[in-house]
């Protein structure tokens, strides 16, 4: 199956400070991408979907100057974490398909602490 | 509006016993039915789809699940459990055929496998 590779796996900030997520298809082009965060034995939680050269769409209730995600290139997504708060930590996920109808693919997740 | 639902928050099964985590769902049209695999601190990994076909399907790690459209059921099944397939499951349901869709989750269910 197609790979998505997410980076860092873990991080650890300090209150006030930014944190950036990348999302990398890496053996296809993903024209679409979603970023989702899952609390601890929790379902995953859809915030925002990717669009490669546009605006993301964002979910209710989900903070958009918080969370700012950019999709510059068919391959890349980033998501940033603005003014981190401890409540802010969770467990972020990535994903994106590579042919309809398909599956997602994940990536491995990161894991963000906010002290 | 569609959404998932899985029943059990833990399922419970001896090494070697057959193993089924229930899964429904409530859609407007055709479903598109995905389970996925999580472990610990990592993201999701694909099990199997249904789109269309057959009702039974079979995937990865001798996984299967049958889709019942009277019941809207998507059961996950396997013939003997192992050790290895604890974890946590998730259903989902796309929204769309192609992989622009938003994945909706269930609220994901443990599986315990002992020895």
């Amino acid at each position: 199956g197609a790979v998505v590779s997410q980076h860092p796996s873990r991080v650890i900030c300090k209150s006030g400070t930014s944190v950036k997520i990348e999302c990398r298809s890496l053996d296809f082009q993903a024209t679409t991408m979603f970023w989702y965060r899952q609390f601890p034995k929790q379902s995953l939680m859809l915030m925002a979907t990717s669009n490669e050269g546009s605006k993301a769409t964002y979910e209710q209730g989900v903070e958009k100057d918080k969370f700012l995600i950019n999709h510059a290139s068919l391959t890349l997504s980033t998501l940033t974490v603005t003014s981190a708060h401890p409540e802010d930590s969770s467990f972020y996920i990535c994903s994106a398909g590579d042919r309809a109808p398909s599956e997602a693919f994940f990536g491995q997740g990161t894991r963000l602490t906010v002290v | 509006a569609q959404s998932v639902a899985q029943p059990e928050d833990q399922v419970n099964v001896a090494e070697g016993n057959p193993l089924t985590v229930k899964c429904t769902y409530s859609v407007s049209g055709n479903p598109y039915l995905f389970w996925y695999v999580q472990y610990p601190n990592r993201g999701l990994q694909f099990l199997l789809k249904y789109i269309t076909g057959d009702n039974l399907v079979k995937g990865s790690y001798g996984f299967e699940a049958e889709f019942n459209k009277s019941q809207t059921s998507f059961h996950l099944k396997k013939p003997s459990a192992l050790v290895s397939d604890s974890a946590l499951y998730f259903c989902a349901v796309r929204t769309l055929p192609s992989n622009t869709g938003k994945l909706i989750f269930g609220q994901g269910t443990t599986l315990q496998v002992k020895p």
